[in-house]
């Protein structure tokens, strides 16, 4: 158990709608990254938030959005969701460590299983 | 900016046989290095991790790396395979404290009995 949770572990929806996944960090952890898993296109790296602030950007579409709450829980939003957005969609959590300490993180949540039909 | 090439996007090997799995990575500060396991429906779990400190890292389940600054490369081996070691392997690379960490595109491991 990495102590990140995310919730729901598995959505089926339909073709132009909206969802929300959300992901609770470690606790004391305060950067938070968002990834997708599908088949064609690997693990790519969303976006990144830390303490409340967008920290990075990666591939991540205009119809996705996320934010990060005072206490430090995560929401990814898709809308207008196409078949090809059918993904896990993993969270991860890090926080502050020491450098050289050899406490590196981040840990990675179970993900939720998207399916859009 | 960080990247990282797996060479082989499947590999077998037969149970009992030394394991190889492929990383090279780019990157314009000092890496910190990744290999993630992720079993059939399954998340990802570390592997083994290389922060700057020795160069031949070891990690759980028996696998290890090296980490090569001249060749930049951190290959991950494990002298004999077992079955249950059949999954996918990520490579992966982060510019440091608090970075973002860039995935390769895996490499699938299957066992031969």
């Amino acid at each position: 158990d990495s102590g990140v949770t995310q919730t729901p572990k598995h959505l089926i929806t339909a073709t132009g709608q909206r969802v929300t996944l959300r992901c609770s960090p470690r606790s004391g952890d305060l950067s938070v990254y968002w990834y997708q898993q599908s088949l064609d296109q690997g693990l790519q790296f969303l976006i990144q938030y830390y303490n409340g602030e967008e920290r990075a950007k990666g591939n991540i579409l205009e119809r996705f959005s996320a934010q990060q709450f005072p206490d430090l829980h995560s929401e990814l939003n898709l809308s207008s969701l196409e078949l090809g957005d059918s993904a896990l969609y993993f969270c991860a959590s890090s926080g502050n460590w020491v450098e050289g300490s050899g406490n590196i993180r981040p840990f990675f949540g179970p993900g939720t299983r998207l399916t859009v039909l | 900016a960080q990247s990282v090439t797996q060479l082989g996007s499947h590999v077998s090997v037969s149970e009992g046989a030394l394991v190889l799995l492929r990383c090279n990575y780019s990157s314009s500060v000092p890496p910190y290095l990744f290999w993630y396991v992720q079993y059939p429906n399954q998340g990802l779990q570390l592997l083994l991790k290389y922060t700057s400190a020795a160069t031949l890292v070891k990690g759980i389940n028996g696998f290890e790396a090296e980490f090569k600054k001249s060749e930049t490369s951190f290959h991950l081996t494990k002298p004999s395979a077992h079955m249950s070691d059949a999954a996918e392997y990520f490579c992966a690379v982060s510019g440091g404290r608090d970075d973002k960490i860039i995935f390769g595109k895996g490499t699938r491991l299957h066992i031969l009995p």
